[in-house]
């Protein structure tokens, strides 16, 4: 079993549309999360981190954790082509600094 | 901030030659940086872990005569490829945890493209 688990994808939705992107993990004391976008050919860019159960909104993006179920999500409102990219899901245990990465969900957004 | 960078951005070496890439954090001290390398449409795979005045701690099955790490400062960690061959030719990128970050998130530099011909 993957420590972090992602849907592959691609998951292609209109623009301006809600993109549902998904992630389990695996060790019950991982304590932060992040979600890292990562478009073609470049690195990783740190989206946003969460930590607590809930969700967390930055702008067009929402992080939501369920420690219990073991779940991170991302949610990206108001899709735009410029979202098209593969987005990696992480998790690391705290005061550990091994960060978990998944296999990434590569995301199509349609103009 | 949390800017980090990597230098070259793109080599191309023959087979046999060594090759040196930098990782700068420019704005942060970094005790820990990470190399990893990333072949075409796979996922991101962990090298090592750098730690600043230490040896670094490599992955499972990830040479490390081969791929020599140096954390000599808190702002610069380089990674060496020896006699490089072409099935070395990836995607190497670093990352540094800021001692600003709560969390261990951490900060990519740009990666660097190595084909070794």
């Amino acid at each position: 079993q993957k420590e972090v688990e992602q849907n592959s994808g691609p998951l292609s939705v209109p623009e301006g549309a809600i993109a549902s992107l998904n992630c389990t993990y695996s060790d019950r004391g991982s304590q932060s999360f992040f979600w890292y976008r990562q478009y073609s050919g470049k690195s990783p860019e740190l989206i946003m981190f969460i930590y607590s159960n809930g969700d967390k909104e930055d702008g067009r993006f929402t992080a939501q954790l369920n420690k219990a179920s073991q779940y991170v999500s991302l949610l990206i409102r108001d899709s735009q082509p410029s979202d098209s990219a593969t987005y990696l899901c992480a998790a690391a245990r705290a005061g550990g600094f091994k960060t978990i990465f998944g296999a990434g969900t590569r995301l199509f957004v349609k103009a | 901030g949390a800017v980090v960078s990597q230098h070259p951005s793109r080599v191309i070496c023959k087979s046999g030659t060594s090759v040196k890439i930098e990782c700068r954090s420019l704005d942060f001290q970094a005790t820990t940086m990470f190399w990893y390398r990333q072949f075409p449409k796979q996922s991101l795979m962990l090298m090592a872990t750098s730690n600043e005045g230490s040896k670094a701690t490599y992955e499972q099955g990830v040479e490390k005569d081969k791929f020599l790490i140096n954390h000599a400062s808190l702002t610069l960690s380089t990674l060496t490829v020896t006699s490089a061959h072409p099935e070395d030719s990836s995607f190497y990128i670093c990352s540094a945890l800021s001692d600003r970050g709560q969390y261990n998130e951490q900060f990519f530099g740009p990666g660097t493209r190595l084909t070794v011909l």
